[in-house]
């Protein structure tokens, strides 16, 4: 059964700074890997997808890396502002028909 | 704008009742999903849906029940037998294949007492 963990759970930093959201999944026959961005009270906003063949993808100030054969991926934020504040979330879909796996999301603030 | 629209934004209702939230997409995507999330649990996979008049269970299907009767319609029923039916509820659709972000609605807040 695949498990896909997210640590910290919380993240603070001032604004400015560059920073990097870890992502790890137990089962590496992955399909495709998502991030994902939810504000309070929202529903979640696609950021990037990867596919199980890429290696990274680039959105803007956003980056995210794939290591399958690690189980993990990396969410790249350059020169983070307070608007990057929110809950980021990855999730790994196994299978072309099977269903995604969410990490629990790390929740990142970002001080003016 | 093409979107998921899901209605109500906030629900309540008593014990004992039945009720059905809506979820309605116009980006012509074939497959539709229903999550629930809680604080500090993530997301749970309800039900799913990848083509109409079709529907599999996800991970905690009991006490839900869905219909797919139009491509642009997903209703997820939270039923009396839900032990604890009070979360939030997210809609999601997407079209098949390796390039397809899910995209979901805003969700609806269904609170219980």
């Amino acid at each position: 059964k695949q498990e896909v963990t997210q640590i910290p759970a919380a993240l603070s930093v001032p604004e400015g700074e560059n920073l990097v959201l870890n992502c790890s999944f137990t089962d590496s026959a992955i399909y495709n890997l998502q991030w994902f961005r939810q504000d309070p009270g929202k529903g979640l906003t696609s950021l990037l997808l990867i596919q199980s063949s890429q290696r990274e993808q680039t959105s803007g100030r956003l980056n995210a890396s794939l290591d399958k054969s690690s189980g993990r991926s990396t969410l790249y934020i350059a020169a983070s502002q307070p608007g990057d504040s929110a809950t980021y979330l990855c999730a790994v879909k196994t299978g072309a028909n099977s269903k995604l796996t969410f990490g629990k999301g790390i929740t990142l603030s970002v001080r003016p | 704008d093409g979107g998921i629209t899901q209605s109500p934004k906030y629900l309540f209702r008593k014990e004992g009742q039945n009720v059905t939230l809506s979820c309605e997409q116009n980006l012509n995507h074939d497959a539709m999903y229903w999550y629930r999330q809680d604080p500090g649990q993530g997301l749970r996979l309800i039900y799913y849906s990848q083509i109409v008049n079709d529907f599999q269970k996800g991970d905690i299907a009991e006490g839900y029940s869905v219909s797919r009767e139009k491509k642009e319609s997903f209703p997820l029923t939270v039923t009396s037998a839900q032990k604890n039916p009070t979360a939030f509820y997210l809609c999601a659709s997407s079209t098949t294949g390796d390039l397809s972000p899910l995209h979901f609605g805003n969700g609806t807040r269904l609170t219980v007492t």
